[in-house]
C-alpha cells in the first residue's frame, strides 16, 4: 500500500533556530497536510497543500506541496519553546475518499 | 480546542472488561473516523463512518466494534482485548468522506490493557 517517508525521525535544536522537515511518498498525492500533536492531546492542523507547487505559510510555519506531487516539506523559523512536540505530514491519493496516510512523525525538541 | 471530544481520556482495562469509547463531534461534519496511535508508528486508520454508514474497515479484529448512532456521535465498544491493543485512540471528523481533507482530530483516549 502507499507510504510516507517523513523525516528526521526526531531534531534536538537551539531556541532561535530554523527547523525543516519532509514527507517523500512513492505515490501521485492530491492533498497534503501537516499536524502537530502536543504531549497528551490529538493532532491539529497546522498546514493544508491542495496544489503542486503550492507555498503555504500558516505564522512562522512554511509548507510547500512538491511539483512531483510526491513530497511535501515543513519549515519552522525561528523556533521557540512551545514549537516542542510531534509534527506529522499526511497526503491523500486520488480516488482514496478520506483516506488519509501519515508520516512516522517527527519529534521535535527545543532547548531554551 | 478542536470541535472534537473523545471520553474517558484514560482507560485502563483487564482482557476479560468490555468497555466504550465515545466522540462527539461539534463541528457538523458528515465523516467521523476512529484511528489507532501506537508509539513510533504512524497513524493507522481502523473505521470510517460517512453520513452515518460504515464505509471503511480496515482489516480491524472483530474485537473492536464501531457503533454510529447519528453524524455527530462515534462508539467504539472494546471486548476481550489482547494487551498489544494498547495504545493512543483518536476520533476525527471531517465535512464529508469524499469532499473534505481536512480532518480534525480529538484529544485521544489512552486505553491500557493489562
Amino acid at each position: 500500500g502507499q507510504q510516507l517517508n517523513q523525516s528526521p525521525q526526531s531534531m534536538f535544536i537551539q531556541e532561535g533556530e530554523d527547523v525543516s522537515m519532509n514527507c517523500t511518498s512513492s505515490s501521485i498525492f492530491n492533498t497534503w497536510l501537516w499536524y502537530k500533536q502536543d504531549p497528551g492531546e490529538g493532532p491539529v492542523l497546522l498546514i493544508a497543500l491542495y496544489k503542486a507547487g503550492e507555498l503555504t505559510s500558516n505564522g512562522r510555519l512554511t509548507a510547500q506541496f512538491g511539483i512531483t506531487r510526491k513530497d511535501s516539506f515543513l519549515n519552522i523559523s525561528a523556533s521557540i519553546p512551545s514549537d516542542v512536540g510531534i509534527y506529522f505530514c499526511a497526503g491523500l491519493g486520488y480516488n482514496q475518499g478520506g483516506k488519509l496516510i501519515f508520516g512516522q512523525g517527527t519529534e521535535l525538541s527545543v532547548k531554551p | 480546542e478542536t470541535g472534537v471530544t473523545q471520553t474517558p481520556r484514560h482507560l485502563v482495562m483487564g482482557m476479560t472488561n468490555k468497555k466504550s469509547l465515545k466522540c462527539e463531534q461539534h463541528l457538523g461534519h458528515n465523516a467521523m473516523y476512529w484511528y489507532k496511535q501506537s508509539a513510533k508508528k504512524p497513524l493507522e486508520l481502523m473505521f470510517v463512518y460517512n453520513f452515518k454508514e460504515q464505509t471503511e474497515n480496515n482489516s480491524v479484529p472483530s474485537r473492536f466494534s464501531p457503533e454510529c448512532p447519528n453524524s455527530s456521535h462515534l462508539f467504539l465498544h472494546l471486548h476481550t482485548l489482547q494487551p498489544e491493543d494498547s495504545a493512543l485512540y483518536l476520533c476525527a471528523s471531517s465535512q464529508s468522506w469524499t469532499s473534505s481533507n481536512e480532518q480534525f482530530f480529538g484529544p485521544g483516549t489512552r486505553l491500557t490493557v493489562l
